[in-house]
C-alpha cells in the first residue's frame, strides 16, 4: 500500500512564525499535493507539484510556498504565520496506484 | 474548470438503513470518480472507485454507480453501521490534468 507520511499529527505555532509541513511517500509517485480542509469548505487545493522541483499554485496559495527537491518529499511553507492559517493540513500524492491521502497535520497559529 | 457538487451535507440514518450521497460534476473530460471516507482525526481514504467507461461498481455493501450523460455518480451503503459514521467525499478527476476535484463532504451519522 502507497503510505503517505505527515511528520506532525498536532502543531501549535506563534503568529509570525515560519512553520514547515513536511511530507513523505513511498511509492515513487510524481504528484503531490496540499489541501487545507477546513469545516463547511471541504477541501482546498494550496499546490501541488508534479516533479522534482516543480510547483503549481492551487486554488488558496497566498501565503503559502512548497518546496520539493526529492521526489518523495513536499514541503509547505508558512513564510509568516497567521491565525487565519489554522486548520487540517492534508498531503496527497497520486500515481498509477491511485490517489492516497496522509493523516494530517492538525495546524493551531495562537 | 470542473465543479463537484456533493449532496446532502449530513445525512442521518438508522442502523440497518441505505444511505446515498449523491455527487454531479460539470466537466465530461472527467474520467475517474473516487470516493474517500475520513473518519475524525484522520485523512481521508479511499473505500471505492468508478471509471467512466463503467456504469456501476460494488464492494460488499458499498457501491458506486455512475451516469454520464447526466453527469453524475452516487454512494450507495446498504445494512449501515456505526462504524460506517463517517465524512464522505466524492472526486472527480481528469487524466489529462491530473487534478483531482472534490465535493464538499457529506457527514454521515448512523444511529445504533
Amino acid at each position: 500500500d502507497v503510505k503517505v507520511t505527515q511528520s506532525s499529527r498536532y502543531l501549535v505555532k506563534r503568529t509570525g512564525e515560519k512553520v514547515f509541513l513536511e511530507c513523505v511517500q513511498d511509492m515513487d509517485h510524481e504528484n503531490m499535493f496540499w489541501y487545507r480542509q477546513d469545516p463547511g469548505l471541504g477541501l482546498r487545493l494550496i499546490y501541488f507539484s508534479y516533479d522534482v522541483k516543480m510547483k503549481e499554485k492551487g486554488d488558496i496559495p497566498e501565503g503559502y510556498s512548497v518546496s520539493r527537491e526529492k521526489k518523495e518529499r513536499f514541503s509547505l511553507i508558512l513564510e509568516s504565520a497567521s491565525t487565519n492559517q489554522t486548520s487540517m493540513y492534508l498531503c496527497a500524492s497520486s500515481g498509477w496506484g491511485g490517489y492516497t491521502f496522509g493523516s494530517g497535520t492538525r495546524l493551531t497559529v495562537v | 474548470g470542473e465543479n463537484v457538487e456533493q449532496h446532502p451535507s449530513t445525512l442521518s440514518v438508522q442502523e440497518g438503513d441505505s444511505a446515498v450521497i449523491k455527487c454531479t460534476y460539470s466537466d465530461s473530460a472527467s474520467n475517474y470518480f473516487p470516493w474517500y471516507k475520513q473518519e475524525l482525526g484522520k485523512g481521508p481514504q479511499l473505500i471505492i472507485d468508478i471509471r467512466s467507461n463503467v456504469g456501476e461498481k460494488k464492494d460488499q455493501r458499498i457501491a458506486v454507480t455512475l451516469n454520464k450523460t447526466a453527469k453524475h455518480f452516487s454512494l450507495h451503503i446498504t445494512e449501515t453501521q456505526p462504524e460506517d459514521s463517517a465524512v464522505y467525499f466524492c472526486a472527480a478527476h481528469q487524466y489529462n490534468f491530473n487534478k483531482f476535484y472534490f465535493g464538499s463532504g457529506t457527514k454521515l451519522n448512523v444511529k445504533p
